[in-house]
């Protein structure tokens, strides 16, 4: 299995809604990462998570919630998002996240979120 | 700092060969990788160079030249399907982001 999934696909919520994000991979990578990206712009990292761990937090707004239950899942909690919030969010998996080693990015298909 | 410039458009015919160049500032630089994205859908790896010199994979190659924080894509035989998103990105070990994405190349294939 060299898929990373997510879910759902796509996701319309409010501003006052709670919903979350789900990343799941059986690939046994240990780092995991949460990347926001706007229509025609890059992949912008939010969050890594190296062996469970939150390693990096990209001064996200804390209305963006990352949650590792176990090395294979990844979620993102979302509560009072703002219209601007609008993006595709991707999740990615690599063996590591540091190192010297190689380590490509394997990315999930994405949850296109829309705020109103 | 980090700063990864790459031309935001180009256009090619189907059948050609198009290069598409990625300069890049980085301080600490531990791997390059070239990533495809349709609209609409998650990158998807292309290539990764961490040594000079260039890297055959089908139509497509990347080459890169560390000394002049320098790399390209090649894609030949042109195909429509490769109307894409062409995202360069950099692995700076020393920096706190495990990988810089530059802001992607748009090439559009016409007949």
């Amino acid at each position: 299995d060299t898929e990373v999934t997510q879910t759902p696909k796509h996701l319309v919520m409010g501003m006052t809604n709670k919903k979350s994000l789900k990343c799941e991979q059986h690939m046994g990578h240990r780092a995991m990462y949460w990347y926001k990206q706007k229509a025609k712009k890059p992949p912008e990292l939010m969050f890594v998570y190296s062996y469970e761990k939150l390693s990096i937090n990209e001064s996200v707004p804390s209305r963006f919630s990352p949650e590792c239950p176990n090395s294979s899942l990844l979620n993102l909690h979302l509560h009072a998002l703002q219209p601007e919030d609008s993006a595709l969010y991707l999740c990615a998996s690599s063996q590591e996240s540091g190192g010297q080693n190689y380590n490509e990015q394997f990315f999930g298909p994405g949850t296109r979120l829309t705020v109103l | 700092g980090q700063n990864i410039d790459q031309p935001t458009e180009m256009t090619a015919t189907e059948g050609a060969i198009v290069q598409i160049n990625c300069t890049y500032q980085t301080s600490g630089f531990n791997g390059l990788f070239w990533y495809q994205q349709h609209a609409g859908e998650a990158p998807t790896f292309l290539s990764y160079n961490v040594l000079d010199g260039l890297e055959e994979k089908g139509r497509f190659s990347s080459f890169l030249s560390r000394s002049k924080g320098y790399s390209y894509l090649l894609l030949k035989e042109l195909q429509m399907k490769d109307s894409a998103s062409y995202l360069c990105a950099v692995r700076d070990h020393t920096g706190n982001t495990p990988l810089v994405f530059g802001k992607g190349t748009r090439l559009s294939v016409i007949a």
